[in-house]
């Protein structure tokens, strides 16, 4: 059964830092999610990475995939506050009808 | 390009009173997923659609919980008889053609159901 298991479920840091949450699912898993969620809204898409090694970038966010540590990343570059949010990420199900497991989320608060 | 609708945005409601939500996939989607987030926690798939059958839902409660989505297109989800612990987020989320590997999951912007 797949789990997918994000840390750290929370993180509050200052402007400009940099930082990193990890994404790790427990079987085989060939694609992975990350999702944006601000409060009372509803999940915005933020990447979609396909392979082992894949890595792609939008401003200040960074994701990367290792299929055979079964881990990804999502970094955060000198972080500024519009990013402050619940970050998600999914795996796809090996076998079924691309089902998503979703981890709990890491709630990211950035002050200014 | 229009977005998933979901409707109501909030509900409240006495526990084993029924309640349902419906959901307008964005044009031309055949896949449609409903899904509940408790607060604090991810995303469960409750039940997938491809066009207007059943994919997986192995993990509804069908004791009180049911879904359509008979012409393929627009969807409900019912609960009957709610009970305290369904208070949640009720998601809609669809995708293009296949549901595929490159598909992403556009969401709605949730009902926000409250049992007390």
């Amino acid at each position: 059964e797949l789990k997918v298991e994000q840390n750290p479920l929370f993180l509050s840091m200052q402007e400009g830092k940099n930082y990193t949450i990890y994404c790790n699912y427990s079987t085989t898993s060939d694609r992975l999610y990350w999702y944006r969620q601000d409060p009372g809204k509803s999940l915005e898409s933020l990447f979609v990475l396909l392979s082992n090694g894949a890595v792609k970038q939008e401003g200040r966010l960074m994701a990367s995939l290792d299929t055979k540590a079964r881990l990804s990343t999502l970094h955060i570059t000198a972080a500024v506050h519009d990013l402050s949010a619940t970050y998600f990420c999914a795996a796809v199900v090996v076998g079924s009808n691309y089902q998503l497991i979703w981890g709990a989320g890491t709630k990211l608060i950035i002050k200014p | 390009e229009a977005g998933v609708a979901q409707s109501p945005r909030y509900k409240i409601i006495e526990k084993r009173q029924s309640v349902a939500f419906w959901c307008n996939p964005i044009s031309g989607h055949a896949t449609l997923y409903w899904y509940q987030q408790i607060l604090g926690q991810g995303p469960k798939l409750l039940i997938q659609f491809q066009n207007n059958g059943v994919v997986d839902d192995s993990q509804l409660p069908k004791d009180r919980f049911s879904a359509e989505r008979l012409k393929g297109v627009d969807s409900t989800l019912k609960i009957q008889p709610a009970k305290l612990e369904d208070s949640a987020v009720y998601l809609c989320a669809s995708t293009g053609t296949s549901g595929g590997p490159r598909e992403t999951q556009y969401f709605g912007p949730g009902t926000r159901l409250l049992v007390l």
